[in-house]
């Protein structure tokens, strides 16, 4: 299995620009999270979906960001106007989620996406 | 909130030694986890003990968990150059659909051959 794949692995944008941030999760795996991560504030989660229905959002910084899952194997994170204090490197993780065995409640991360807001 | 905090922020040590790093967190979990970062990439899924454990072993890994205390610990034996990233816990809490980890800040471990 190639993991959890994210795309683009680097993004430098301009303030106000749309940007749009993909994941494909590993095949079979329930849940899907979205992360960002800084210096200042960690890795923090931003939201989560279970079987392609969004179950806890309440980590999106505000109406800027919105996360879609059209279906098991994809997912997008978009950031609309993005803003120099967006810039962090965003992760995308899977887990199976459906049982208690630690595989199950493992989550496995992707590559990550750097994000630059100038 | 249950964000697990890790001390100490930063480890220097010579390989060989032992590292041990340590996690409180606030409220009552299902799960603790521990992962482990390299510089530029993502996080990798070392242990997970369980709120009724106490104690785990993987490899060279040991974890504790002191659920009195809200407290756990990472200990790696022998450490090697290669040990050298951040290590994070996490607390988990799972119930119904729910799966949701809450990340501490972070030890950033060196260890010098």
């Amino acid at each position: 299995d190639a993991g959890v794949i994210q795309s683009p692995r680097h993004e430098v944008t301009e303030m106000g620009q749309e940007v749009t941030l993909r994941c494909k999760p590993i095949s079979g795996h329930d849940y899907l999270f979205w992360y960002r991560q800084t210096m200042m504030r960690g890795l923090e989660l931003l939201i989560y979906f279970n079987n392609n229905v969004p179950i806890d959002d309440s980590g999106m910084p505000e109406d800027r960001f919105s996360a879609k899952m059209p279906n098991a194997s994809f997912s997008t994170l978009k950031i609309q106007p993005s803003e120099p204090r967006d810039s962090a490197v965003y992760f995308c993780a899977s887990s199976f989620g459906a049982g208690w065995e630690e595989f199950q409640e493992t989550q496995y991360f992707g590559p990550g996406t750097r994000l630059l807001v100038l | 909130s249950q964000q697990g905090e890790e001390d100490p922020q930063a480890l220097s040590i010579q390989e060989g030694e032992n590292a041990t790093m340590n996690c409180s967190y606030k409220t009552s979990i299902n799960n603790l986890q521990w992962y482990r970062q390299n510089s530029g990439r993502g996080l990798v899924h070392l242990i997970l003990i369980r709120s009724n454990e106490r104690e785990k072993h993987s490899g060279r890994l040991r974890v504790t968990l002191d659920t009195s205390k809200k407290s756990s610990s990472l200990l790696i034996t022998a450490s090697r150059a290669a040990d050298t990233a951040s290590y994070f816990c996490a607390v988990g809490i799972s119930s119904g659909s729910a799966r949701q980890l809450t990340f501490g800040s972070g030890t950033q471990l060196t260890v010098l051959p």
